[in-house]
């Protein structure tokens, strides 16, 4: 099984600063279609997760162009350009190129 | 608007058996996979199950292989979960989610608000 793992699991981040996770699978998520089957959700306290991007660097509908993924392989970046108070929650990875699908552990950002 | 509408959740003794129903509206039910992603109190998220939009391919986690079944029924726009033998670690919040993709891959773009199962020992 492909086992994911995020770094870091809390980042205090200021507003209007950039921010940087970390995320690394077990096995290569390149297939042989040249898309990164990664997946990138934001939990918001309280609230369900929400999809921000998909195949390793596409942004989900609606997902403001502050977010960007990138990475290949085995590794892999989520970027926040500039964060807000309303980005703060729980971020994960998911890697969805083969079963059983696996999540990352988790990186919880919060406002120093 | 796309909808997801989780019910069936409740308190059960280690043993029994519980359904879970997912109600989809405001989207075309039939050309999606579908998803159960499950979160325990105060953890992390974890994939259970899948299926392709025609009910195909089922796919499980192997925590729940073998005890847990996914399905659908598309005239009726509903997925499923059907919970055998639930333990103590079954215990969570279980989420329905739409794949972008009529199979699988393509990310999980909507969620439900999600039903609590508590297994009682």
């Amino acid at each position: 099984d492909i086992v994911m793992t995020q770094s870091p699991l809390s980042l205090p981040v200021t507003p209007g600063e950039p921010a940087s996770i970390s995320c690394r699978s077990s096995q290569s998520l390149l297939q042989s279609n040249g898309y990164n089957y990664l997946d990138w959700y934001l939990q918001k306290p309280g609230q369900s997760p929400q999809l921000l991007i998909y195949l390793g660097s596409s942004r989900a509908s609606g997902v403001p162009a502050k977010f960007s993924g990138s990475g290949s392989g085995t590794d892999f970046t989520l970027k926040i350009s500039r964060v807000e108070a309303e980005d703060v929650g729980i971020y994960f990875c998911m890697q969805a190129l083969q079963t059983p699908f696996a999540f990352g552990p988790g990186t919880k950002v919060d406002i120093k | 608007q796309v909808q997801l509408v989780e019910s069936g959740g409740g308190v059960v003794q280690a043993g029994r058996s519980l359904r879970l129903s997912c109600e989809a509206s405001g989207f075309s039910f039939t050309t999606y996979g579908m998803h159960w992603v499950r979160q325990a109190p105060g953890k992390g998220l974890e994939w259970v199950a899948g299926l392709w939009f025609d009910g195909s391919n089922k796919i499980y986690a192997d925590s729940v292989k073998g005890r847990f079944a996914i399905s659908r029924d598309n005239s009726e726009d509903t997925l499923y979960l059907q919970m055998t033998r639930l333990r103590a670690e079954d215990t969570a919040l279980y989420y329905c989610a739409r794949d972008r993709f009529e199979s699988y891959g393509g990310g999980f773009d909507y969620w439900g608000q999600g039903t609590l199962v508590t297994v009682s020992s």
